[in-house]
């Protein structure tokens, strides 16, 4: 079935420094890739979205997610990060069973942005 | 913009009392969605549902039940809360099949003590 890891529980960067999550998926076929992130107190919002074509995809917020088949991952990334961001990301795929299509979400990396 | 909302931020109940948490959502969505969240574990699909009155099981439904009378409300409830359904309950909702933008609420903290 398809799924989703994501190896970093936490991770803590400056403010300014570049930033890469990371994500890898389980699935024979293209899957269909998602990040979301959840700011503190709040429901998760869709950062982008990868289904086919292009494999670099660019979302809101300045974030960009690269699609690689040779090492199944779907890593998240920003050139400066923004104490604004710090949050949790959490990273998804389509899964096929039953009558319709979900997602199934990551354990989430928690964002820690330092001044 | 779409608008999912969960009727309580916070909620307290006791072990053994039936709970019923709502969610509306404004944009006459298809599908729609309970997850729970626990740190370390992310979300798990509880229940979902494609359609009035239809609904299916997700990863986790044991212990919970849905109602789906109105395309814009889906409600789950847990039948006798135990204390380990202290956790964050997120509803989420999307237009249709193959959509997969979902729109999420803000979520409903529930404790069981």
């Amino acid at each position: 079935a398809q799924s989703v890891t994501q190896p970093d529980i936490h991770i803590t960067v400056s403010e300014g420094a570049s930033l890469e999550l990371r994500c890898n998926y389980s699935y024979g076929a293209t899957p269909y890739l998602f990040w979301y992130v959840q700011s503190p107190g709040q429901g998760l919002q869709l950062l982008l979205k990868y289904f086919s074509g292009d494999t670099l995809v660019q979302g809101i917020k300045g974030f960009e997610a690269e699609f690689k088949r040779s090492q199944s991952s779907f890593n998240l990334r920003k050139p400066s990060v923004h104490w604004s961001d710090a949050a949790e990301y959490f990273c998804a795929v389509v899964r096929n069973t039953g009558t319709a299509s979900k997602l199934t979400f990551g354990t989430g990396t928690r964002l820690q942005v330092t001044l | 913009d779409v608008k999912v909302t969960q009727s309580s931020r916070y909620l307290v109940k006791r072990t053994g009392e039936k709970v019923f948490l709502e969610c509306v959502q404004d944009m006459d969505h298809e599908n729609m969605f309970w997850y729970r969240q626990d740190p370390g574990l992310g979300l798990r699909l509880i229940y979902f549902s494609y359609d009035v009155k239809m609904k299916e099981k997700g990863d986790i439904p044991e212990g919970y039940s849905v109602s789906r009378e109105k395309k814009e409300r889906f409600s789950l409830i847990l039948e006798s809360a135990s204390t380990n359904q202290t956790s964050m309950y997120l509803c989420a909702s999307s237009f249709f099949p193959g959509n997969y933008g979902y729109t999420f609420g803000s979520g409903t903290r529930l404790t069981v003590v």
